[in-house]
């Protein structure tokens, strides 16, 4: 079956320090990545997504490469504000799959003044 | 606003006692999913809809029933609640399935369900 693994961290950052979390996965056929943020007290609402190899996904300033050969789509921002610390969960969905998506444990991340 | 709205936020309940939990979406979505939150283990989705009176189970049904008898609803029923379904429960939908294209799919905010 599919599976997706990341670090539960906490991670703590200093506001400006480059980020990275990152996510492997299993999954049959050529899955869609996924990154969801989750803020405090909120549901977890999209960040990126990349649907097919060598994909980069963007937005806020994150990013993330769909690296088949490594079977990897980690998260990378360069410079991360307080306002980032969040948890981050990464995701897969199968091709003509019916709702059917797996996350990862998520990653929360602390980013200290 | 586009929004997924769940009731209520938070719940406390005794074991065996029937509860709903509602969900609905203004977007016109045609599919929905309910999901649970619990520390280290990340989402695991229940169930999820397909479309009108179209469900089916996700990876964790065991205890839960559903219903989309209209588009815009989907409620999660817990016929006899245990302690092990204290959780934090989400519901989200999307306009198409998420493995193709415009698959964002958006979520509520979330229900703290605790199970005495």
């Amino acid at each position: 079956g599919n599976s997706v693994t990341q670090m539960e961290g906490p991670v703590t950052l200093s506001e400006e320090a480059f980020l990275t979390i990152n996510c492997t996965y299993t999954a049959t056929g050529y899955p869609s990545l996924f990154w969801y943020v989750q803020y405090p007290g909120e549901g977890l609402q999209l960040l990126l997504k990349a649907t097919k190899a060598d994909d980069k996904g963007s937005n806020k300033g994150f990013e993330a490469t769909y690296r088949k050969e490594t079977t990897s789509f980690h998260l990378e921002k360069g410079s991360v504000q307080v306002s980032d610390s969040a948890v981050y969960f990464c995701a897969l969905s199968n091709r003509g799959g019916y709702q059917k998506v797996t996350f990862g444990i998520g990653t929360k991340l602390q980013v200290i003044p | 606003e586009a929004q997924v709205t769940q009731n209520p936020r938070y719940l406390i309940t005794v074991t065996g006692k029937k509860l709903t939990v509602t969900c609905s979406q203004n977007m016109n979505h045609e599919y929905m999913s309910w999901y649970r939150q619990d520390p280290g283990l990340g989402l695991r989705q229940i169930y999820y809809s397909m479309n009108v009176e179209v469900t089916d189970k996700g990876d964790v049904p065991e205890g839960y029933k559903v219903s989309r008898k209209e588009k815009r609803n989907f409620p999660l029923i817990l016929e006899s609640p245990s302690p092990n379904q204290t959780s934090l429960y989400f519901c989200a939908s999307s306009r198409y399935p998420t493995g193709g294209l415009n698959t964002e799919a958006f979520f509520g905010q979330g229900t703290r369900l605790t199970v005495v």
